[in-house]
């Protein structure tokens, strides 16, 4: 098994443009998420989803956008780039998504916006 | 909403002494919670968790405490080894929930 990955490792963007960072996982698990890591401020929740067709917001969503088509794929689109999304970002996945379920990271986009 | 205030931000050992990491939470209805372990360029790892019936929890060299009454629980690493230098993440959760807040990251740095 591959785990949970994530492309690009690493990205620049300008202020205004678009992207998707993308997130797959091969452990045929139902929940899906995705964190922002900043200095001093831990893992905080932008999305996630309980299973394909289904997302819900976290602690900070606002200039992201997500969809869940199929139970492997989890991307993350920020529609208009702005530097206070200047970050680095994690997809993980667990079994059923309870908080008890354990989590399985991938290795990180980091993303900067100038 | 729940909160996770974790403390030192930075903790230097030397190779063989204990380290301990502390945590408190907000939010009484927390009752699971968990430890997870990020190596330089790598995403973070489950190493232990606790669960509120339980007051400690042992796993080799690695033991959780929790005291619920006082909303804190605390990561104590014995006999620390240079591989254990990482950033460390304390998280809270409710068993049941979709949602785990973590702590801002101690950075453990194990001088040999």
């Amino acid at each position: 098994n591959a785990g949970v990955t994530q492309t690009p490792k690493f990205q620049v963007l300008k202020t205004g443009q678009s992207m998707t960072l993308q997130c797959a996982q091969d452990m045929n698990h139902e929940y899906m998420s995705w964190y922002r890591q900043d200095p001093g401020m831990g893992l905080r929740l932008i999305h996630y989803s309980v299973g394909a067709g289904i997302t819900d917001q976290g602690e900070v969503p606002n200039g992201y956008n997500v969809s869940r088509s199929t139970t492997e794929d989890f991307p993350l689109r920020l529609l208009s780039a702005a530097p206070s999304q200047t970050s680095v970002y994690f997809c993980a996945s667990s079994y059923r998504g309870q908080s008890t379920d354990t989590q399985y990271f991938g290795p990180g986009t980091r993303l900067t916006v100038l | 909403g729940e909160n996770v205030e974790q403390h030192p931000s930075t903790l230097s050992v030397q190779e063989g002494d204990s380290a301990v990491i502390k945590c408190t939470y907000s939010d009484s209805a927390s009752n699971y919670f968990p430890w997870y372990k990020q190596e330089l360029g790598k995403g973070p790892q489950l190493i232990i968790d606790i669960r509120s019936n339980v007051g400690e929890k042992k796993d080799q060299r690695i033991a959780v405490t929790l005291n619920k009454t006082a909303k804190h629980f605390s990561l104590h690493i014995t006999e620390t080894q240079p591989e254990d230098s990482a950033v460390y993440f304390c998280a809270a959760a409710i068993t049941g929930g979709f949602k785990t807040i973590f702590g801002a990251g101690t950075r453990l740095f194990v001088k040999a």
